[in-house]
């Protein structure tokens, strides 16, 4: 297994530029999230799937959109990018549980400037 | 008052010095209690878990939880270079995220360097 993947791992973008981060999961994992990490600020959830067809918000929905049409992807889309939308995103996955904490398995992260 | 503080660090230690990472936490309705390890330019793993107050303990790593002082700690014995890395505490509740999945609260990560 692949595990999470993210493509691209770097990208460069210039403010009012639109881009989509991928990710895909091989696990047939149904609970899918995008975080976005910045320094001293720790992991902040911005969308979370629990299913195909089904997303919600997390703590920082704004500038961001997201789609979730089959298991496997669950890509994250930028409309108009801005200097504070630079972070490193990372994608991740799990199997729901009918009790307990789910373990989430992280991609390796994409790396966004915006400049 | 950020939910969960962690000292960010840099914390040197020496091989084979035991480390103490710790995390304090403000919300009472934390239930399960992470630590994840993240190796520079990788997404973070998750290391061990414990649910609600206790020890437990996987190897060199030991998780505690002291839920009336509301603070977590994660000891590391016989470090070695190989557990250079940031590592995140993290914390949900049992509640869950609409639909299903648990919302996790990180730290901000404390990194770690095991020197020889």
């Amino acid at each position: 297994n692949a595990g999470v993947t993210q493509t691209p791992k770097f990208r460069i973008l210039k403010i009012g530029q639109s881009m989509t981060l991928q990710c895909a999961q091989d696990m047939n994992h149904n609970y899918m999230y995008w975080y976005r990490q910045d320094p001293g600020m720790g992991l902040k959830l911005i969308y979370y799937s629990v299913g195909a067809g089904i997303t919600d918000k997390g703590e920082v929905p704004n500038g961001y959109n997201v789609s979730r049409s089959t298991t496997e992807d669950f890509p994250l889309r930028l409309e108009l990018a801005a200097p504070s939308q630079t972070s490193v995103y990372f994608c991740a996955s799990s199997k729901p549980r009918d009790r307990g904490l789910e373990t989430q398995y992280f991609g390796p992260g994409t790396r966004l400037l915006v400049l | 008052q950020k939910e969960v503080e962690q000292d960010p660090g840099p914390l040197s230690v020496p091989e084979g010095a035991i480390v103490s990472l710790n995390c304090t936490y403000s919300n009472s309705a934390f239930q399960y209690f992470m630590w994840y390890r993240q190796y520079s330019r990788k997404g973070p793993e998750l290391l061990m878990y414990t649910y609600s107050s206790g020890n437990k303990e996987d190897g060199r790593f030991t998780a505690q939880v002291d839920k009336s002082s509301k603070y977590i700690s994660l000891f590391i014995r016989d470090s070695q270079p190989s557990d250079s890395a940031t590592y995140l505490c993290a914390m949900s509740a049992e509640i869950v995220l609409t639909g299903g999945g648990n919302k996790l609260t990180f730290g901000t990560g404390t990194q770690l360097k095991v020197e020889l």
